[in-house]
Parts: C-alpha cells; sequence; structure tokens
C-alpha cells in the first residue's frame, strides 16, 4: 500500500483561475476527507465522502468550491476564480468507516499547497 | 462549538529532558481523541489515539490519557530526542457518524542537542 496520495504538489495560479487538485486514497478506504490547512494553524475541515457521496460540507467552503468523487476512489477539489485568500495547504485523508460507534484514523496525504498571485 | 485548545509553542528542550503538551477539548459528545505530528517538509502522521475515558494510547515513546473528568488529552514523553522535533497537533473526532477532525494550533517541539 502506498498510502494516499495528492496531485500536484504545489500549484501557483494567478486570481481569478481555476484550480483543480487530485487524491487518491488509500485502495480499502471508502471515506476520503478534505482539509485546508494555512500558514501556522491546524488543518480545518472542509468536506467529507462516504464511497461517492458526499455526506457533510463545512461552511468554509464556499460555492467556488466543489468536489467530487465519482467512482468512490479517487477525488477532486476544483476552486473556481481563485482568490488571494485560498492560498494555502490542501490536504486529504482516508479511513475506513460506516461502522456505528466506531472510530477509524485517518490516514493524511502530503498536501498540495496552493499560492494565488 | 467543538474545540480544541493546544499550549502554545515553541517548546525548546534539552535532549533528554521530559515532554508535556497540553490540549484540552469542548465536551460535545464523546469523541475519540488522537495526536498527530508533523515533521518538517512532511505531511501528517498519526502518532497515537485514545477512543474512550481512562484509554492510554502509546506509540514511539510517547503517551496520551483519555481524561474525561479534566477533558484533557495532554502528551507526554519521559525523554525526548533531536529527531522529535516537529508540530503536535491534537485533534478530536466530532461530528458523529461524520467523525471529521478538529485540530489545535499545533505546538512546535524544538529539541537542541
Amino acid at each position: 500500500d502506498t498510502g494516499v496520495s495528492q496531485d500536484p504538489r504545489h500549484k501557483i495560479t494567478k486570481r481569478g483561475q481555476n484550480v483543480t487538485f487530485r487524491c487518491d486514497p488509500i485502495s480499502e478506504h471508502n471515506r476520503l476527507y478534505w482539509y485546508r490547512q494555512t500558514l501556522g494553524q491546524g488543518p480545518e475541515f472542509l468536506t467529507y465522502f462516504q464511497n461517492e457521496a458526499q455526506l457533510e460540507k463545512s461552511r468554509l467552503l464556499s460555492d467556488r468550491f466543489s468536489a467530487e468523487r465519482p467512482k468512490g476512489s479517487f477525488s477532486t477539489l476544483e476552486i473556481q476564480r481563485t482568490e488571494q485568500g485560498d492560498s494555502a495547504m490542501y490536504l486529504c485523508a482516508s479511513s475506513l468507516g460506516g461502522v456505528a460507534g466506531v472510530t477509524y484514523e485517518q490516514y493524511f496525504g502530503p498536501g498540495t499547497r496552493l499560492t494565488v498571485t | 462549538g467543538d474545540s480544541v485548545t493546544q499550549m502554545e509553542g515553541p517548546v525548546t528542550l534539552s535532549e533528554e529532558a521530559f515532554l508535556t503538551i497540553n490540549c484540552t477539548y469542548t465536551a460535545t459528545g464523546y469523541p475519540s481523541l488522537f495526536w498527530y505530528v508533523q515533521y518538517p517538509g512532511e505531511g501528517l502522521q498519526l502518532l497515537l489515539k485514545a477512543t474512550k475515558a481512562d484509554d492510554k494510547g502509546s506509540n514511539k515513546g510517547f503517551e496520551a490519557t483519555y481524561r474525561k473528568e479534566t477533558t484533557s488529552f495532554h502528551l507526554e514523553k519521559g525523554s525526548v530526542q533531536v529527531s522529535d522535533s516537529a508540530v503536535y497537533f491534537c485533534a478530536p473526532a466530532y461530528g458523529g457518524a461524520t467523525n471529521k477532525l478538529i485540530f489545535g494550533t499545533g505546538t512546535l517541539l524544538a529539541v537542541q542537542p
């Protein structure tokens, strides 16, 4: 198992452009999470999927953000009309899940660092 | 809302010193508790976890005990090494079925030889 992978690792874009990030979870994990981490802060939850269903979205996720997980495997996070405030590290994590009363560990990818100029 | 408060850093210690990083959380529900570590230039790694009161999580010489009465999950290590220099995050998992992690601001640990 190669762990959670993310692509690209770094992205520099100009304000107003659209960007898309990809996350490949650990293969047997049915849950996939997106978090955002700004400099000097801890990661903040954005959204999560169980299989292909997006089950929760944070209020941090404005309508410029959209996430998909079309076949319950990899996921994409798209940001439209980027703003300088979107500059951050975008983290993906995966876990097992769906069993009532059981909390599974989340395993994180290396992140995609977005810089909006 | 759900939140976690961590000891502010940086924490600077000499090698072989005793480490404590304090963490307290809000007592909404009964979260599972995690410590993650971020080494320089690397991604977040799970360090240890505890899922119920009085559970002790341990890994790589680090320990933390789930204290429901004080809503705390303090991280300890008896003898730190230079290689332990990293940022440490306390993270309860909230949200019922969601199990989303709520991270503290992180504590930078710098261990000097």
